[in-house]
């Protein structure tokens, strides 16, 4: 049953902290979405990366916030320091790109994770 | 900016009524419009439309695109408890979610 993996599945952290998030897409997708989702913003694109590259992390607070592929099979964000407004629930998805042309590209289906519970105290 | 803009924000009905949630989209670079439907966790996967006027249909609910317009529609019929859930509508350049619908029915 291919899903996408996510944990820690509930985080609670201090300000100031380092969290770090990852994601096993699913095997064979070659795309994987950060997002980030809260009452207020709904879900907000983060980053996302084709065949481990990142192609726009342009939502991401880049103060802050890193993420990275470092194998095909694991996708990481990090939050250092982590401050109470990062509290939000954050999804990682994955997809198969089907073309692409300049810089967007289709992916078709997104699969989600369960996501991430992040609380900052 | 590209953005997606889903209406109402929220809505009760009646079970066996018969719903309509609205995304409107300004993007840069279109590709195709995706309705996800997110009950308690991660969102699922409804419907991918790519072209004006062909209505996509699984069991009650059912989808169209209108790219002239900037617009698509997702028609719930028959409602039941089950439906309740946020629906969320994405716009494939880059993935972007408007903020949902949340749909609740009444027994």
């Amino acid at each position: 049953d291919a899903r996408v993996t996510q944990t820690p599945r509930h985080k609670v952290t201090e300000m100031g902290q380092e969290v770090t998030m990852r994601c096993q897409p699913i095997l064979g997708h070659n795309t994987v979405f950060w997002y980030r989702q809260t009452m207020m913003q709904g879900l907000e694109l983060l980053a996302y990366f084709r065949n481990r590259a990142p192609l726009d992390d342009s939502g991401m607070p880049k103060d802050r916030f890193s993420a990275e592929m470092p194998d095909a099979t694991l996708a990481t964000l990090k939050i250092q320091p982590s401050e109470p407004r990062d509290s939000a629930v954050y999804f990682c998805a994955s997809g198969l790109v089907r073309r692409a042309s300049g810089s967007g590209i289709d992916t078709g289906e997104l699969f989600f994770g369960e996501g991430s519970r992040l609380t900052v105290l | 900016e590209d953005k997606v803009v889903q209406s109402p924000l929220s809505l009760v009905v009646h079970e066996g009524d018969t719903v309509t949630l609205n995304c409107s989209y300004e993007v840069t670079n279109f590709r195709s419009l995706l309705w996800y439907k997110q009950e308690k966790k991660a969102p699922t996967f409804l419907f991918m439309l790519t072209s004006s006027g062909i209505e996509k249909k699984s069991g009650r609910l059912s989808s169209i695109l209108d790219k002239k317009e900037l617009f698509s529609i997702l028609n719930i019929t028959a409602t039941q408890t089950g439906d309740s859930a946020v629906y969320l509508c994405a716009v494939n350049d880059k993935i972007i979610f408007g903020k949902g619908t949340r749909l609740h029915i009444l027994p």
